[in-house]
């Protein structure tokens, strides 16, 4: 069945460090890719998608690619803050598009000052 | 209301009793899904219903689950005589017609089985 890799954590950075999560999946045909943030005390929120390949989605000085050929959808930003300190989740809706999101295990971010 | 709601918040519980969680979607969002976080597992899947079709009950984990959902709003996630394991947050999720992709998730209850 279709499923996602992402790499464990922590992650642990200084304050204005570049940042790269790596995620991989595995699925039939085309899936949609997605990541999600879930900020301390907070509910999950989609972060940035791609729905198709080579599309970049973007948000919040965030961005990823949606790589067919590496079936990979690597989360990087240029320059971190401490509020960027969160566990990021990526995810996939599968080519049948039920809209059921599989998701990754999740990667703690810690952004010290 | 301006986004997804869940109640109770937490929810405590002793092990073999039933528990009722219940998920308010968005006004006009006609797909509603159920999802589990646990320390185990991640995030997973549970159930999904679209509009007026027969849901999706393919993350169910076992027969002591179930959900329905009322005049294509407002649902609830029944869990009988819990177990341990169950312990989890469990999240809802809703999404316009049509889109899929276009998830808002509520807050989630905090299920704790003692």
């Amino acid at each position: 069945g279709d499923s996602v890799t992402q790499m464990e954590g922590p992650v642990t950075l200084s304050e204005e460090a570049f940042l790269t999560i790596n995620c991989t999946y595995t699925a039939t045909g085309y899936p949609s890719l997605f990541w999600y943030v879930q900020y301390p005390g907070e509910g999950l929120q989609l972060l940035l998608k791609a729905t198709k390949a080579d599309d970049k989605g973007s948000n919040k000085g965030f961005e990823a690619t949606y790589r067919k050929e590496t079936t990979s959808f690597h989360l990087e930003k240029g320059s971190v803050q401490v509020s960027d300190s969160a566990v990021y989740f990526c995810a996939l809706i599968g080519s049948s598009n039920t809209g059921k999101l599989i998701f990754g295990q999740g990667t703690t971010l810690q952004v010290k000052p | 209301g301006a986004g997804v709601s869940q109640s109770p918040s937490n929810k405590v519980t002793e092990k073999g009793k039933d528990v009722e969680l219940r998920c308010d979607p968005i006004s006009g969002h006609t797909a509603l899904y159920w999802y589990r976080q646990s320390l185990g597992q991640g995030l997973e899947f549970l159930i999904y219903f679209q509009g007026n079709s027969a849901p999706d009950k393919s993350g169910l984990p076992s027969d002591r689950f179930s959900a329905e959902r009322t005049g294509g709003s407002v649902s609830t996630l029944t869990i009988q005589r819990t177990q341990q394991e169950d312990s989890a947050v469990y999240l809802c999720a809703s999404s316009p017609p049509n889109a899929p992709h276009e998830q808002f998730f509520g807050p989630g209850t905090r299920l704790t089985v003692l």
